[in-house]
């Protein structure tokens, strides 16, 4: 079955760890997306990639990074985490379309640095 | 002015009547629009998906479009308590080629 999956689904941690926050996808997309969300908040793109070795910074600036390597893979990676960076994490996906195509959400992570 | 604005409510209808969310948006070159559904502490899910205008019906859901005016419409037909959540609105500019700039949703409450 098509499905994007995000993995932990939930992480505490303590602060100065280097983190990696897992995301692939099975339904062939070639966009992915990172967002971070507070709760009760906006969703805000912090990362995107439209497709191998594409990757490009969003609307809110992010001490994150990622990389896209594979297709379905779409890593997002802290090097030394802080309780700033408590937050959830969502990952998405599209596929190319003229219009811009609909995009699919992980279940998310939700990080919390202690 | 945000580029996509909802009022965030909470808005409460009782349960059976019709949910009525609304989104305006300021770039009038926009050309896809989506509708997605949030229950707390889980990820968006995707409900509805327009790009003319007019309307689009799926199930219990209509959406509606109206690019002179610069707004877009969901209405929730029936509603049920299990459709109590957080509606975004989301639109693509031509621009912005794939990337969804997200309002800040709409808390509909549905009482039984």
């Amino acid at each position: 079955e098509a499905d994007i999956y995000q993995t932990p689904r939930y992480l505490v941690i303590g602060t100065g760890k280097k983190i990696t926050l897992e995301c692939s996808q099975t339904m062939g997309h070639d966009k992915m997306y990172w967002y971070q969300q507070d709760p009760g908040m906006e969703l805000h793109l912090i990362h995107y990639s439209y497709g191998v070795n594409s990757t490009e910074k969003g609307d809110l600036s992010s001490e994150s990074t990622v990389s896209r390597i594979r297709t379905e893979h779409f890593p997002l990676t802290l090097e030394s985490a802080r309780p700033s960076h408590t937050s959830q994490y969502l990952c998405a996906s599209s596929e190319w379309a003229d219009r811009g195509g609909e995009q699919f959400f992980g279940p998310g992570t939700r990080l919390t640095v202690l | 002015q945000k580029e996509v604005e909802q009022n965030s409510g909470p808005l409460s209808v009782p349960e059976g009547a019709i949910a009525s969310l609304n989104c305006t948006y300021s770039d009038r070159v926009s050309q896809s629009f989506f509708w997605y559904r949030q229950y707390s502490g889980k990820s968006p899910e995707l409900i509805m998906s327009i790009y003319s205008n007019g309307d689009k019906e799926d199930g219990r859901f209509t959406a509606q479009l109206n690019k002179a005016s610069q707004y877009v419409s969901l209405l929730i037909r029936d509603s049920q308590p299990s459709d109590s959540a957080t509606y975004l609105c989301a639109v693509i500019k031509t621009s912005n080629t794939g990337k969804l700039i997200f309002g800040q949703g709409t808390t509909l409450q549905v009482k039984p």
